[in-house]
């Protein structure tokens, strides 16, 4: 099925730190999520981005909804430990009958040993 | 309220025995999705229900995988001849609404299926 296209891959962070990903397609979505995913937990919705060009913060994170309505990122800024985890972007176009996600392949954060 | 609830939350079968997830969405959720999500991989959609109405089944990837939601609530994903290929996380989601402004998913624990 169709993934979008999301990195780095994996990443390591240390306490205080400022983290970027980034998520792109070859689709238009009209909504980008980023959620975050615990083990053993489903995804948690983090961000949602309805209009182009949208800039939204929540607390330490940002995210914008590109211009192109082809690409979003995320930042989160000053990094804690319970940062760590998977984060993916997901697109949508809502309407009608449809509305299903599509996901990345998610951005694994781990602490730096 | 309660949030979105699936049960099993672990299911080890055998390859070719039948399985039944179970999802239970927020309660007046209109809307009911299922994924897949391999191992290292992103949710995959499979199928979505707006209240009793299955209006998506592109996702499923065969004829073995099917979903029912006969009363608008809870719904069941059946796996019949379960293949090792299935073995996945299986997560549901409900939204309340379905048209209009873009509404958002929230996501059940998942089942965790492992077929031997």
């Amino acid at each position: 099925g169709q993934q979008l296209n999301q990195s780095p891959q994996s990443m390591f962070i240390q306490e205080g730190e400022d983290v970027s990903m980034n998520c792109t397609s070859s689709s238009i979505f009209n909504t980008w999520l980023w959620y975050k995913q615990d083990p053993g937990e489903g995804p948690v919705l983090l961000i949602a981005l309805y209009k182009a060009g949208e800039l939204t913060s929540n607390g330490r994170l940002t995210a914008q909804f590109g211009i192109t309505r082809k690409d979003s990122f995320l930042n989160i800024s000053a990094s804690i430990p319970s940062d760590v985890g998977i984060y993916f972007c997901a697109g949508a176009n809502y309407g009608g009958s449809q509305g299903n996600l599509i996901f990345g392949k998610g951005t694994k954060l781990s602490v730096k040993p | 309220g309660a949030g979105v609830s699936q049960s099993p939350r672990y299911k080890v079968a055998k390859r070719g025995q039948d399985v039944a997830l179970r999802c239970d969405p927020i309660s007046g959720h209109v809307s009911l999705f299922w994924y897949q999500q391999a191992l290292g991989q992103g949710p995959e959609f499979l199928t979505y229900f707006q209240n009793e109405a299955q209006l998506d089944k592109s996702g499923l990837p065969s004829d073995r995988f099917f979903a029912e939601r006969p009363e608008g609530s809870v719904s069941t994903l059946k796996i019949q001849r379960t293949q090792q290929e299935d073995s996945a996380v299986y997560l549901c989601a409900s939204s309340f609404r379905n048209k209009g402004p873009p509404e958002t998913q929230y996501f059940g624990p998942g089942t965790r299926l492992l077929v031997l």
